[in-house]
This record gives C-alpha cells, sequence and structure tokens, in this order.
C-alpha cells in the first residue's frame, strides 16, 4: 500500500525552530515529487513548495520562500519541513502529498498540527 | 501565478440532487491539468479528479469532471450523504501549483 506517514502533532513558543517529517512507503520514493501543503484553521490549501526526492530539486511558492526549508532524506524516503523560527501566523496543518507530475497529488499524508503560542 | 476562483462558495442540495461546482482559472491551464479534490473535517484532501476530466483510483462514477482551458466543473450525478464536504479545484499545469477557495456542499 502507497502511504505517506506525517510525524505528530507540534505545540512551541515564537522564535522556537522545528522540523516536521513525511515518510512514504510502498513506493519508489525516490521517482514522484513531494508536496508540502499548508492549511490553516478554517481556511483553504496553500502550496509551500515541491522537492523532487532524486535529486533535491525544489522550488518554493514564493509566499514562503525564505521562512522555511524543504528537504530530503532519500536513503529513509522521509521529506521534511523546516522552520529556524516560529511565528503565530505559522499555527496550521501540514500536509505532505505525493505528486505524480501528470496526476495531481494523489496519496496524502494524514496531515501534522502545528500549534505556535506563547 | 495562476489565480482559480470557485463558484458557487455553498451549494445547499438535499440526497439524490445534482451538483455542479465550477472552477475558472486567471489563464489557461496547461495540458488541462486541473485536480479536483474533496475534503471533510478532520481529514487529508482526496484526490477525485486529474486532469480535468480522468477519475482517481477507486472514485465512484458519480463524480465527474469536464471543461478545458481556464473553465472547468465537478459534476456529482446523484448525492449521496458522504458527498456533504468540501471541495478544492487545483491547477498543477506550471511549478507553482495553485488551490481555488472551495465550494463547500453541504444539505439543504
Amino acid at each position: 500500500e502507497v502511504q505517506l506517514v506525517q510525524s505528530g502533532g507540534e505545540v512551541k513558543k515564537p522564535g522556537e525552530s522545528l522540523n516536521i517529517s513525511c515518510k512514504g512507503s510502498g513506493y519508489s520514493f525516490g521517482s514522484y515529487l513531494i508536496g508540502w501543503v499548508r492549511q490553516r484553521p478554517g481556511k483553504g490549501l496553500e502550496l509551500i513548495g515541491i522537492i523532487y526526492p532524486g535529486d533535491s530539486d525544489t522550488t518554493y511558492n514564493p509566499s514562503f520562500q525564505g521562512r522555511v526549508t524543504i528537504s530530503v532524506d532519500k536513503s529513509i524516503s522521509t521529506a521534511y519541513l523546516q522552520w529556524t523560527s516560529l511565528k503565530a501566523s505559522d499555527t496550521a496543518m501540514y500536509y505532505c502529498a505525493r505528486h505524480p507530475l501528470a496526476y495531481g497529488m494523489d496519496v496524502w499524508g494524514q496531515g501534522t498540527t502545528v500549534t505556535v503560542s506563547s | 501565478e495562476i489565480v482559480l476562483t470557485q463558484s458557487p462558495g455553498t451549494l445547499s442540495l438535499s440526497l439524490g440532487d445534482r451538483a455542479t461546482l465550477s472552477c475558472r482559472a486567471s489563464q489557461s491551464v496547461t495540458n488541462d491539468y486541473l485536480a479536483w479534490y474533496q475534503q471533510k473535517p478532520g481529514q487529508a484532501p482526496r484526490l477525485l479528479i486529474y486532469a480535468a476530466s480522468s477519475r482517481a483510483a477507486g472514485i465512484p462514477d458519480r463524480f465527474s469532471g469536464g471543461g478545458s482551458g481556464t473553465d472547468f466543473t465537478l459534476t456529482i450525478s446523484r448525492l449521496e450523504p458522504e458527498d456533504f464536504a468540501l471541495y478544492y479545484c487545483q491547477q498543477y499545469g506550471n511549478s507553482l501549483l495553485t488551490f481555488g477557495p472551495g465550494t463547500k456542499v453541504d444539505i439543504k
């Protein structure tokens, strides 16, 4: 079964760093793009960026450039989303999703909730 | 950036009704790479339709997609109880994928 399993929910303070993960299984992880998507409470879906695990080539939504870093460790089939200094406005649910180019985002992780509060 | 507009914002219908959701793009979507997703409260989005009109694996045939260029539709032929949810369109024709704001289908 093709799956993406994300790390657990996090509660952090403003200014703290954070790294959340997304582990793929059941398919060739290095062959498919992985996207990260933000959903703020009660709001819609926003693409943060996309990474190709095969060569770590990454494209960011300009709205998120410089605020987060997307990376991957192909050896353990895991993608990461990282912050160095969280803000309250980063409070959201974060999803990873597999993106086979012509097919949309066909497999989604269960989501990781991030709460940033003093 | 391609901006997607969905209408209506909310669609109030009854079981068995036909639902037609619209998604309009600010410019032509390359290769008609337009997807539709369903999201229920507390759940991740689920892919329904890709490339404007192809159903994803396991999606019932009451869901159909159509359109091309800048105008796309998602049709649910007969609403079942599990279809009352939020629906998003997404274009993935360029590297900056964008989502529409969503249409909520609720029970009348």
